[in-house]
């Protein structure tokens, strides 16, 4: 069965420092993976995904995400982190092939401090 | 504008109650899906649908009905509403694929009291 694992429930940045927020997948054959964001009170926003091609994707607001097939991982990255990126991120694997399910990670809350 | 329309956005069941959450898209989507939110859980997948007339479970989906008569609605039931089920309710829908993302609704916050 697919599984998302988020491995931190909490991420604090200073403001202009790089963020990392990690994330690791389980699935069958190759994924898709999807990065989403949530503000406060707000749905779930579509950041960026990887489908196929290169391993680094880039997506909304700077953000970018880096596929690693051999250690199942699709962490999501920023150079220079912003008060305003402070939300809950989710990460989501879905298998390949028609009607596949989306599963998300538990989600894991940003902090960007000033 | 384009997208999943979720009604209502706020709801308030006594437990017994049965309720019907609406979800409506507009972008011809064959994918439409439920999931709910609970603190520290992340998005958990009720159900979902890859057409009409065709539904399935997803990993929680003890307590909830649903069924796809048209392309467009997928309407999510509780037939016998519990606290339990106090939770944040998104439906979400994208073409079967996938590889264009996925379309979130705005929500509905449900309490069971």
């Amino acid at each position: 069965a697919q599984s998302v694992a988020q491995p931190e429930d909490q991420v604090n940045v200073a403001e202009g420092n790089p963020l990392t927020v990690k994330c690791t997948y389980s699935v069958s054959g190759n994924p898709y993976l999807f990065w989403y964001v949530q503000y406060p009170n707000r749905g779930l926003q579509f950041l960026l995904k990887y489908i196929t091609g290169d391993n680094l994707v880039k997506g909304s607001y700077g953000f970018e995400a880096e596929f690693n097939k051999s250690q199942t991982s699709f962490h999501l990255k920023k150079p220079s982190a912003l008060v305003s990126d402070s939300a809950l991120y989710f990460c989501a694997v879905r298998e390949r092939g028609q009607g596949g399910k989306l599963i998300f990670g538990q989600g894991t809350e940003l902090s960007v401090k000033p | 504008n384009a997208g999943v329309t979720q009604t209502p956005k706020f709801q308030v069941l006594k437990t017994g109650q049965s309720m019907t959450l609406q979800c409506a898209q507009d972008m011809n989507h064959e994918y439409m899906s439920w999931y709910r939110q609970d603190p520290g859980m992340g998005l958990r997948l009720i159900h979902y649908s890859v057409g009409a007339g065709i539904t399935d479970q997803g990993e929680v989906p003890n307590g909830y009905n649903v069924s796809r008569s048209t392309t467009e609605d997928f309407p999510l039931r509780l037939l016998s509403a519990a606290p339990s089920q106090t939770s944040v309710y998104f439906c979400a829908s994208s073409d079967l694929q996938g590889t264009y993302g996925y379309t979130f609704g705005s929500g509905t916050r449900l309490t069971v009291v």
